[in-house]
């Protein structure tokens, strides 16, 4: 079955240091894969996907199929980066969701 | 992107009552989507409503209890019927703008049933 695994409910680093959020996935065939960001009181947006190969606000995101993984990474965290952080799935013209990360950047 | 709004931003109801979110989108979008969304948690999908055929809804979810509506284009109506305190969460309707899988929220409605 298809599924969103993010191992995280919370994660939280300092300023400045590297970020990591890890989001692993469960799908037979070629995965489509979202990040998606929710900042305290706004609303749910689109922060990247895995075929646009985009960096936005410094975060990348790379498909490692072998291990099933499509993790999102920022060389140094900054206090805007606060927020919750959920990985999405393509299947049958719908997304599935991980469970979401909610990222804390301590000053 | 699109503009996306939702009515009503937040309501408290009785339980035994039902109450009509509205999701407006300032262009015309072939699939939407409802979801719910507990605080701090993650979205479940109720249905997607695609214009000119009857929503599609997800398992756990009823056209008897969440009718949805969708007469153009540009807009759809989620009802919650029948409410119970269970049904307190954050409603977020979304659009698929171009058949690329990328969607896009509105802004939600915090519902809270007395």
């Amino acid at each position: 079955a298809q599924r969103v695994t993010q191992p995280e409910k919370l994660l939280s680093v300092f300023k400045g240091a590297p970020v990591e959020l890890k989001c692993n996935y469960s799908y037979s065939g070629s995965p489509e894969l979202f990040w998606y960001v929710q900042y305290s009181r706004q609303r749910l947006q689109l922060l990247l996907r895995h075929i646009s190969r985009e960096s936005i606000k410094g975060f990348t995101a790379d498909l490692n199929k072998g291990e099933t993984s499509f993790h999102l990474k920022k060389p140094f965290a900054q206090e805007e980066d606060s927020a919750m952080y959920y990985c999405a799935l393509v299947s049958n013209y719908q997304l599935i969701w991980g469970a979401g990360t909610k990222l804390i950047i301590k000053p | 992107s699109a503009v996306i709004s939702q009515k009503p931003s937040r309501d408290i109801c009785q339980r035994g009552t039902s109450l009509t979110i509205q999701c407006q989108v300032d262009s015309q979008v072939t699939m939407m989507f409802w979801y719910r969304q507990q605080p701090g948690q993650s979205l479940t999908l109720i249905a997607t409503a695609n214009q000119g055929s009857e929503a599609t809804y997800e398992s756990g979810f009823v056209i008897d209890k969440f009718p949805i509506s969708r007469p153009n284009l540009t807009f759809s109506t989620l009802t919650v019927s029948n409410m119970s305190p269970e049904d307190s969460s954050i409603y977020l309707c979304s659009v698929d703008l171009q058949g690329s899988y990328e969607q896009y929220f509105g802004p939600g409605t915090r519902l809270t049933v007395t």
